[in-house]
């Protein structure tokens, strides 16, 4: 079966502190891995892809097959990074529809 | 980038009439559009995939004649809601590839509110 989970409901730290948002799927072969990020009041947006390994906002995330994690973290985190964080996972090649995960609230206190 | 506007951005309908959603990819050609529902403090759950020119693919358990989906042209998918009930009330979001390759990653529209009294 296809799944994301996102065992994390909230997730609060204070400024500063590291940040992890753990994730794990369920997949039978390859998938592609993605974090999306949805502001207060804005629209779900990408913020990263597991194929493109970059670091966005000071976020990384690396895949895990072993574990089949593709964990999110942040070394330092600020408040600006409040937001929902949704996990997802598609198949490769061709125009594959998202799986998403429950979502994580990160809330960055001051 | 790649840009997804979606209309209306809440409406407010009444049991019974029919309620159309539409996502317009403005810079870009959207052959494929993925239509979403979320409820609150749920997840986004995939309804169904329309793509330009074909019938669409719904997912298990979504009604096919209540959620109409046409994606007559290359920038226009439509969602109509037909016969709307207090339940179909939901977060309705479209969202549509964002380059040529699914790895660049999808964008989404700003979804809609819909509320059925």
């Amino acid at each position: 079966a296809q799944r994301v989970t996102q065992p994390e409901k909230l997730l609060s730290v204070f400024k500063g502190a590291p940040v992890e948002l753990k994730c794990n799927y369920s997949y039978s072969g390859s998938p592609e891995l993605f974090w999306y990020v949805q502001y207060s009041r804005q629209r779900l947006q990408l913020l990263l892809r597991h194929i493109s390994r970059e670091s966005i906002k000071g976020f990384t995330a690396d895949l895990n097959k072993g574990e089949t994690s593709f964990h999110l973290k942040k070394p330092f985190a600020q408040e600006e990074d409040s937001a929902m964080y949704y996990c997802a996972l598609s198949g490769t090649g061709g125009y594959n529809k998202l799986i998403f995960g429950a979502g994580t609230r990160l809330a960055v206190h001051p | 980038g790649a840009v997804v506007s979606q209309h209306p951005s809440r409406v407010i309908c009444k049991s019974g009439t029919s309620v159309k959603i539409e996502c317009r990819s403005l810079d870009f050609q959207a052959t494929t559009m993925f239509w979403y529902r979320q409820f609150p403090k749920q997840s986004l759950m995939l309804m169904a995939t329309s793509n330009e020119g074909s019938k669409a693919t719904y997912e298990q358990g979504v009604e096919k004649d209540k959620f109409l989906i046409n994606h007559a042209s290359l920038t226009l998918s439509t969602l109509t809601v037909t016969s709307a009930h207090p339940e179909d009330s939901s977060f309705y979001i479209c969202s549509a590839p964002a380059g040529q390759l699914a790895n660049y990653g999808y964008t989404f529209g700003s979804g809609t509110r819909l509320t059925v009294v």
